[in-house]
C-alpha cells in the first residue's frame, strides 16, 4: 500500500523557518514525481510546489515563491518541504501528494501536518 | 482562475449533484481534475483528464466539458458524498484549485 507520513509542523512565530518531511513507502519514490498542498483553515485547497523525480526540476506557487524550497532525498524516501520566512497566512495543514505517473493527478495524500504561524 | 458554482450546494440522499467548474483561460482537458475533501481526511481523487474515474471510484461519479466549462455530476447521491469538492488544473502554472462547492445534506 502506498503511505505518505508527513511530519514537523508545530507553532512557529512570524518571519521565523520550519522544515516539513514526507516520509513514504508502498512505491518506488525515485520514480515519481511529488508535490506538497495546503489547507488553510476555513478556506480551500492551495498547490503549493511541485518537484521532479531526480530533484532537477521545482516548481512553486506564487504565494510561496523565494521563501519556500521543496527538495527530496531519494536515499531517504523522503520529500521536504524547507519554509522560511514565515507569515500568518502560511498557517495551514500541509499535505504531501503523489502522482500514479508523470506530475499529476494526485492519487495518493498523506494525512497532513499542521503548521501555525503566530506570534 | 477556477471558479467553482455553485458555492453550496443542499440536497437530499438519492438527489443528483451538479458541480460546476469555470475557468478563466481555456484549459486542455487531460488536466482537469476533481478531488473529494472530507474534514479530518485527505483529499482524495476523483475524476482526472476530465472524464476519466480514479481506481475505485464509484460509476454514480462522472466529469464532463471542455475548454473552459467543466462539469461533476452524481447522479444518486449517498450519505458518503456529502464533502466538499474540487476542481484542480494543471495546463498552466501555478496550477490551480477551484475555491471548492460544499455539498451538503439539505
Amino acid at each position: 500500500d502506498v503511505q505518505l507520513l508527513e511530519s514537523g509542523g508545530s507553532l512557529v512565530q512570524p518571519g521565523g523557518s520550519l522544515r516539513l518531511s514526507c516520509a513514504v513507502s508502498g512505491f518506488t519514490f525515485s520514480n515519481s514525481a511529488m508535490s506538497w498542498v495546503r489547507q488553510a483553515p476555513g478556506k480551500g485547497l492551495d498547490w503549493v510546489s511541485a518537484i521532479s523525480r531526480t530533484g532537477e526540476h521545482t516548481y512553486y506557487g506564487d504565494s510561496v515563491k523565494g521563501r519556500f524550497t521543496i527538495s527530496r532525498d531519494n536515499s531517504k524516501n523522503t520529500l521536504y518541504l524547507h519554509m522560511n520566512s514565515l507569515r500568518a497566512e502560511d498557517t495551514a495543514v500541509y499535505y504531501c501528494a503523489r502522482p500514479d505517473s508523470g506530475w499529476t493527478p494526485f492519487n495518493s495524500w498523506g494525512q497532513g501536518t499542521l503548521v501555525t504561524v503566530s506570534s | 482562475v477556477l471558479t467553482q458554482s455553485p458555492g453550496t450546494l443542499s440536497l437530499s440522499p438519492g438527489e443528483r449533484a451538479t458541480l460546476s467548474c469555470r475557468a478563466s483561460q481555456s484549459v486542455s482537458s487531460d488536466f482537469l481534475d476533481w478531488y473529494q475533501h472530507k474534514p479530518g481526511q485527505a483529499p482524495r481523487l476523483l475524476i482526472y483528464g476530465t472524464s476519466s474515474r480514479a481506481t475505485g471510484i464509484p460509476d454514480r461519479f462522472s466529469g464532463s466539458g471542455s475548454g473552459t466549462d467543466f462539469t461533476l455530476t452524481i447522479t444518486r447521491l449517498e450519505p458518503e458524498d456529502f464533502a466538499v469538492y474540487y476542481c484542480q488544473q494543471t495546463a498552466h502554472s501555478p496550477w490551480t484549485f477551484g475555491q471548492g462547492t460544499k455539498v451538503e445534506i439539505k
